[in-house]
């Protein structure tokens, strides 16, 4: 089993929509969770730590359940420029990190 | 604030070949990372330094990968002799420490792009 799982995707969407991305993680001592957003041909890069209690940054909302091991991205009035791949990250006994396999947005105008 | 520095860019070699990428961290970081990033899947991590020793080896193909991280501070990836599987974007990267904490993130370099023919 995949240590960290992803929707497989891509996601089309359109301009204006909501999109959700779920991540499930198979280590529960895991404590530490991020996404990071990777556009094509670049480095990842950090988009938003995701905390117990749920945290939201403008259009981009994390959610983290521990009882279930999943965590969720929502992006809400998608933009063209929110077309990356969207990267579910835990942390592994708090030594360093695991990256899921990505998931592929496009946003279609 | 600098970036994490990696070389080169890219590079194409022949199966069988040997090819070496550098890494420069962010000043200050003392923990650093080289994950393999093949087409289509999520960044795998090869190696783990915090400071010059190493933390975390597990997933390295010790029989033809290495690393170094000599004064704790810049890194070499060696790979020899390559095969074509080898083909992937070799990404640096780095953090302020190993244990992850509130605010603990990684910072990737550009990566070095592999092609292996």
């Amino acid at each position: 089993r995949k240590e960290v799982e992803q929707d497989p995707g891509p996601f089309n969407v359109p301009e204006g929509a909501t999109v959700a991305f779920n991540c499930t993680y198979s280590n529960s001592a895991s404590q530490s969770f991020f996404w990071y957003r990777q556009d094509c041909r670049k480095e990842p890069k950090l988009l938003m730590s995701v905390y117990s209690s749920g945290n939201e940054d403008g259009r981009f909302t994390a959610q983290l359940n521990r009882a279930s091991q999943y965590i969720s991205l929502l992006i809400r009035d998608s933009k063209l420029s929110d077309s990356a791949t969207y990267l579910c990250v835990a942390d592994n006994y708090g030594q360093n990190f695991v990256f899921g396999p990505g998931t592929r947005l496009s946003v279609l105008p | 604030e600098a970036g994490v520095a990696q070389s080169p860019r890219y590079k194409i070699i022949e199966k069988r070949q040997s090819v070496a990428f550098w890494c420069n961290p962010i000043s200050g970081h003392a923990t650093l990372y080289w994950y393999q990033q093949i087409l289509g899947q999520g960044p795998k991590l090869l190696i783990q330094f915090q400071n010059n020793g190493v933390v975390d080896d597990s997933q390295l193909p010790k029989d033809r990968f290495s690393a170094e991280r000599l004064k704790g501070v810049d890194s070499t990836l060696k790979i020899q002799p390559a095969k074509l599987e080898d083909s992937a974007v070799y990404l640096c990267a780095s953090s302020l420490a190993a244990a992850t904490f509130s605010g603990n993130t990684i910072y990737f370099g550009e990566g070095s792009w592999l092609t292996v023919v």
